[in-house]
């Protein structure tokens, strides 16, 4: 079974320039999770998909950050513009349904903001 | 405001120690906690999960402990190997809807 795929791996941009990132979850999983994770601390969530429907957001800077999912499967994270403090590591995971479904987690995108 | 702490935030042992990683949480009405492994440069694996209503879980060499009305979870690991070295993260979701709240971590190195 193929895991969650994201690219960029990595990614260095100047700070008010945009960036996006891409995540494929595991086929057939209906719940998609965007994450940042800043040196030293742990995961935080940004956002969080249930089909293509947003179930959670109260965490993302929505003045600079959308996320969307069409059609259910891929998503795309967009900063826009970015600063100094987002760098960081941008995680997606997946699972099943919601609730106690184990969520897989891909490798991340390091972003780093010049 | 649920905050998740886990100390301590580096930890060296020799192989073959047994060893205990310590998570603490602020508001004691949760769904479910988990603990996580995470290597440099790669994504979250999910090690083991607690429900509410269990006391402990166990895979293999480790196991997981709850006591919900101190706000405390404890992870064993049993004969520490080398490639047990990773970062140990703790995360409670406390609606059941699968956000978590992680922990800062416990970055784990086993010397041979």
């Amino acid at each position: 079974e193929a895991g969650v795929a994201q690219s960029p791996r990595y990614k260095i941009i100047e700070k008010r320039q945009s960036v996006a990132f891409w995540c494929n979850p595991i086929s057939g999983h209906a719940t998609l999770y965007w994450y940042q994770q800043i040196l030293g601390q742990g995961p935080k969530l940004l956002i969080q998909f249930q089909n293509n429907g947003v179930v959670d957001d109260s965490q993302l800077p929505k003045d600079r950050f959308s996320a969307e999912r069409l059609k259910g499967v891929d998503s795309t994270l967009k900063i826009q513009p970015a600063k100094l403090e987002d760098s960081a590591v941008y995680l997606c995971a997946s699972s099943l349904g919601m609730g106690t479904d184990t969520q897989y987690f891909g490798p991340g995108t390091r972003l780093t903001v010049l | 405001k649920q905050e998740v702490t886990q100390i301590p935030a580096a930890l060296s042992v020799p192989e073959g120690e047994n060893l205990v990683l310590n998570c603490s949480f602020t508001d004691s009405a949760i769904y479910n906690l988990q603990w996580f492994r995470q290597d440099p440069g790669k994504g979250l694996t999910s090690l083991l999960l607690i429900q509410s209503s269990q006391r402990e879980q166990t895979s293999g060499r480790l196991n997981a402990s709850l006591d919900k009305s101190s706000g405390r979870s404890t992870l064993y690991i049993a004969a520490s190997q080398p490639g047990d070295s990773a970062t140990y993260l703790c995360a409670v979701d406390e609606m059941g809807g699968g956000k978590l709240i992680f922990g800062q971590g416990t970055e784990l190195s086993v010397k041979p």
